[in-house]
């Protein structure tokens, strides 16, 4: 149980494109999901928390307009990366929370998503 | 605001030979405790948390670890390495009352050598 995906897992766009990511959560429900940013060799570093039915909050100098994040069900969060260019290249994760059973409060982690701009 | 360090960036051992990765946390009050490891590419796999109670946790796939309180450590330890364990290591604290959000440390990557 527990388990979280994302779709797409690689995706590679032109400068100047939209790019959206989406985190399932497979067999539980999450009011709370987190997208995380992972440069190569470098640390998961907090992007936002996604909230179902509210605005997401994002962390400090994270642009709220470039990576625009849809929680619309408990089930579902996606990350849209506006007008993509190549420094937005990297690897983005999402994880969400569960409220359920022994899983309280734990973070279910996706496989990731690899995005390249061209 | 928390932190997390993992002193060591890199490290290396014999295949069969014992393990220990560090992590430290700041933080005023006992946070939740996690260790992950993630392979080339791919996300987190939890390998095993504390949350309260016996401060000897065990994990998946053999590893274990210890919260010290008194050193805000949760060091990762392996008796045996296997050449499988090669992978990043990530250990994160989270808090309770921000919904339990993830802070990581910057990450130990484990070579295996034969």
């Amino acid at each position: 149980g527990a388990v979280v995906s994302q779709h797409p897992s690689w995706v590679i766009c032109k400068s100047g494109t939209s790019v959206k990511i989406e985190c399932r959560s497979l067999d539980f429900q999450a009011t709370t999901m987190f997208w995380y940013r992972q440069f190569p060799k470098q640390s998961l570093m907090l992007m936002a928390t996604s909230n179902e039915g509210s605005k997401a909050t994002y962390e400090q100098g994270v642009e709220k307009d470039k990576f625009l994040i849809n929680h619309a069900s408990l089930t579902l969060s996606t990350l849209t990366v506006t007008s993509a260019h190549p420094e937005d290249s990297s690897f983005y994760i999402c994880s969400a929370r569960s409220l359920a059973g022994a899983n309280y409060n734990e973070q279910f982690f996706g496989p990731g998503t690899r995005l390249t701009v061209l | 605001a928390q932190s997390v360090t993992q002193p060591d960036i890199h490290i290396t051992v014999s295949e069969g030979a014992s393990l220990e990765l560090r992590c430290n946390y700041s933080y005023g009050a006992t946070p939740y405790l996690f260790w992950y490891v993630q392979s080339p590419g791919q996300g987190l796999q939890l390998l095993l948390k504390y949350f309260s109670g016996d401060t000897l946790v065990q994990g998946i796939k053999g590893f274990e670890a210890e919260f010290k309180r008194s050193q805000s450590s949760f060091n990762l330890r392996k008796p045996s390495v296997h050449w499988s364990d090669a992978a990043e290591y990530f250990c994160a604290v989270g808090f309770l009352d921000a919904g339990n959000m993830l802070t990581f440390g910057g990450g130990t990557r484990l070579m295996v050598k034969p």
